[in-house]
């Protein structure tokens, strides 16, 4: 059974600051992976994901990750982070159930910014 | 223009009862998802349904029945509500099985 471990539960930088979130997985296929934040009181929204090729990852609101395989690893990254990037993020390993993908996500990572 | 809606937002009730929370999807989506997040942010899936059909159940109390009228909806039963069935509450839809998921914004259960 796959599983996804997010080792750092709660995260603080300064404004500006670079950031990096870790994610280790453990899947035995080739994974699909995933990582989405989720804003106070709202829901979850996708960040970027990772199927096949390029080993790094674009996303929106400037955030990329890479997936290292060697490592079982998906990190996610930021060079400056802004205020509105404080939220809760969620790494998560995609499998295949009967034809339909199920999500198996991190416990999260709580971020918080200081000015 | 929302893609995923739930309702309610917020549900408070008493042990015992039974509820139901509303899942819709504009998506033009074959397949949507039922997953819960608890007090500690762990999210796990529940239920997901392709084209009306259930195709994953994760070991959820059969107490918890998921009903899909059409592909646009899928909805949440529970029944005889449990203090530990308080949480938070997500849909989400997906174009097909292996596409991106897209979530709703949550429906906070609390169960008093």
């Amino acid at each position: 059974a796959q599983s996804v471990t997010q080792p750092d539960i709660h995260i603080t930088v300064s404004e500006g600051a670079s950031l990096e979130l870790r994610c280790n997985y453990s899947y035995g296929a080739t994974p699909y992976l995933f990582w989405y934040v989720q804003s106070p009181g709202q829901g979850l929204q996708l960040l970027l994901k990772y199927f096949s090729g390029d080993t790094l990852v674009q996303g929106i609101k400037g955030f990329e990750a890479e997936f290292k395989r060697s490592q079982s690893s998906f990190n996610l990254r930021k060079p400056s982070v802004h205020w509105s990037d404080a939220a809760e993020y969620f790494c998560a390993v995609g499998a295949f159930h009967f034809g339909n993908e199920k999500l198996t996500f991190g416990t999260g990572t709580r971020l918080t910014i200081i000015p | 223009d929302t893609a995923v809606s739930q309702t309610p937002k917020y549900l408070v009730t008493q042990m015992g009862n039974d509820k139901s929370i509303k899942c819709e999807q504009n998506l033009g989506h074959d397949t949507m998802y039922w997953y819960k997040q608890d007090s500690k942010k762990f999210l796990k899936i529940m239920f997901s349904y392709n084209n009306k059909e259930l195709i994953i159940n994760e070991t959820v109390p059969n107490r918890f029945s998921p009903k899909s009228p059409d592909k646009a909806h899928l909805n949440l039963h529970i029944n005889s509500l449990e203090l530990g069935d308080s949480a938070v509450y997500f849909c989400a839809s997906s174009h097909t099985a292996t596409d991106t998921q897209y979530f709703g914004p949550g429906t906070r259960l609390t169960v008093l």
